[in-house]
């Protein structure tokens, strides 16, 4: 089992391009989230799905879209990348149920300049 | 309001010590969880510890426990005989039952711990 896998690993782009951060998970899981980490902050959630072709907004969600096509792959687009989106970006995705622990991917760094 | 609050943004301690991580929450659900995270600095997340709302027992996992209080509304991680291999940041996070949560971690700031030999 591969987990929860990231790609790309590491990005950097021009203000006002676009790219797409692709989350893939081999669990079967049914819940998937993105969330963006900048220091002091913790992890904020951006946006979550609970099931395919089913998507909602988290905690910091403009600036951003998803899609959620496949049940095991959850997308993170960014239209047109603004300095202040340069972060870490975490995917994670669980199966249903409270005590069931979040599975995070390795990150994606992300520098917009 | 903060749901999640780490106190702590730094804490130091001696290898072999044991070590309290402090994290208190608010929730108004009656049905919630929590969970520990640690994030070395290679970055990936690593879960350690959960505890449920409803669970009698302080959970336990090896050298990690989690010294929860509910009345307190606290849920506090102890690493018993730290190692070097524990220096990292900590993050609580909680995960609350209610209609609309899905499943949501809502975390704190987090901790850097830090073991000096």
């Amino acid at each position: 089992n591969a987990g929860v896998t990231q790609t790309p690993k590491f990005r950097v782009l021009k203000t006002g391009q676009s790219m797409t951060l692709l989350c893939a998970q081999d669990m079967n899981h049914e819940y998937m989230y993105w969330y963006r980490q900048d220091p002091g902050m913790g992890l904020r959630l951006i946006h979550y799905s609970v099931g395919e072709g089913t998507t909602a907004k988290g905690e910091v969600p403009d600036g951003y879209n998803v899609s959620r096509l496949k049940k095991q792959n959850f997308l993170l687009g960014l239209e047109s990348a603004a300095p202040s989106q340069t972060s870490v970006y975490f995917c994670a995705s669980s199966p249903r149920g409270l005590a069931n622990e979040q599975f995070f991917g390795p990150g994606t760094r992300l520098t917009v300049l | 309001a903060q749901k999640i609050t780490q106190t702590q943004p730094g804490m130091f301690v001696q290898e072999k010590e044991a070590v309290t991580l402090d994290c208190t929450y608010d929730t108004s659900d009656q049905s919630y969880g929590l969970f520990w995270y640690k994030q070395p600095s290679s970055g990936e997340m690593i879960f350690l510890i959960y505890q449920g709302s409803y669970d009698e027992q302080n959970a336990t996992e090896g050298r990690y426990s989690l010294n929860f209080q509910k009345a307190r509304k606290s849920a506090n991680l102890v690493i018993s005989a730290s190692q070097l291999g524990d220096s990292a940041m900590y993050f609580c996070a909680m995960r609350e039952a209610g209609g609309t949560s899905y499943g949501k971690l809502t975390f704190g700031q987090g901790t850097i711990l830090t073991v000096h030999p």
